[in-house]
């Protein structure tokens, strides 16, 4: 079984609609991290929580928001989804190593289409 | 200026090609440097990863770091078909909890049999 999951793996929806993606992840890691991939623009940063109680703003939180309902879940929700969040999106989880480097470790992604 | 460039490419190398791919950054601070392969359709996984400066030697892999310059270079000998997929590069400043890491847009690689 992979070791961080995301549902769903497609996502069509329409502009103005709640939507959620979820994460779970088997690793047992603290961070948890959100992204979003766009051709052209890389990988960017939405949120962040290094543990349950702690949540924290990315690059590009606006229009969205998150939850970390435990340390195995972190979930993703577009209150109002609109057509630039078209995008594909990635869980990740990471751990600190012995040099203090961090290693993240992404899920399968989400591709979502607001129409 | 964005703190990590990366060229996106395309860059399609014949097999057995010696690849190089690179990133420059702004950032004097950052002090670790990764190296993730995202295949198509899939997520980013960690290829190679350097502390500070110097090479790094896996199997066909070799990754560089020259902080003088900013410059941090992949390279890939024989490659492979398999080899085909999105690079990205990642920089980090801090060690333990600080920091995020920062990716470049990636670069995407096609090796012709």
């Amino acid at each position: 079984d992979a070791d961080v999951t995301q549902t769903p793996r497609n996502r069509i929806t329409k502009t103005g609609k709640r939507i959620m993606l979820e994460c779970s992840q088997t690793k047992g890691h603290d961070r948890m991290y959100w992204y979003r991939q766009d051709p052209g623009l890389g990988l960017r940063l939405i949120y962040y929580s290094f543990d349950v109680k702690d949540i924290n703003k990315g690059e590009i939180s606006d229009g969205y928001s998150v939850s970390r309902q435990a340390q195995a879940k972190f979930s993703l929700s577009l209150e109002s989804a609109i057509p630039n969040q078209t995008a594909l999106y990635f869980c990740a989880t990471s751990e600190l190593g012995q040099q203090g480097e961090q290693t993240q470790y992404f899920g399968p992604g989400t591709r979502l289409l607001v129409l | 200026q964005k703190e990590v460039e990366q060229d996106p490419g395309p860059l399609s190398v014949p097999e057995g090609a010696i690849v190089s791919l690179n990133c420059t950054y702004s950032n004097s601070a950052f002090q670790y440097f990764m190296w993730y392969r995202q295949y198509s359709r899939k997520g980013p996984e960690l290829l190679m990863y350097t502390y500070s400066s110097g090479n790094k030697e896996d199997g066909r892999f070799t990754a560089q770091v020259d902080k003088s310059s900013k410059y941090i270079s992949l390279f890939i000998r024989d490659s492979q078909p398999s080899d085909s997929a999105t690079y990205l590069c990642a920089m980090r400043e801090y060690g333990g909890s600080q920091g995020n890491l920062i990716f470049g847009k990636g670069t995407k690689l096609s090796v012709k049999p």
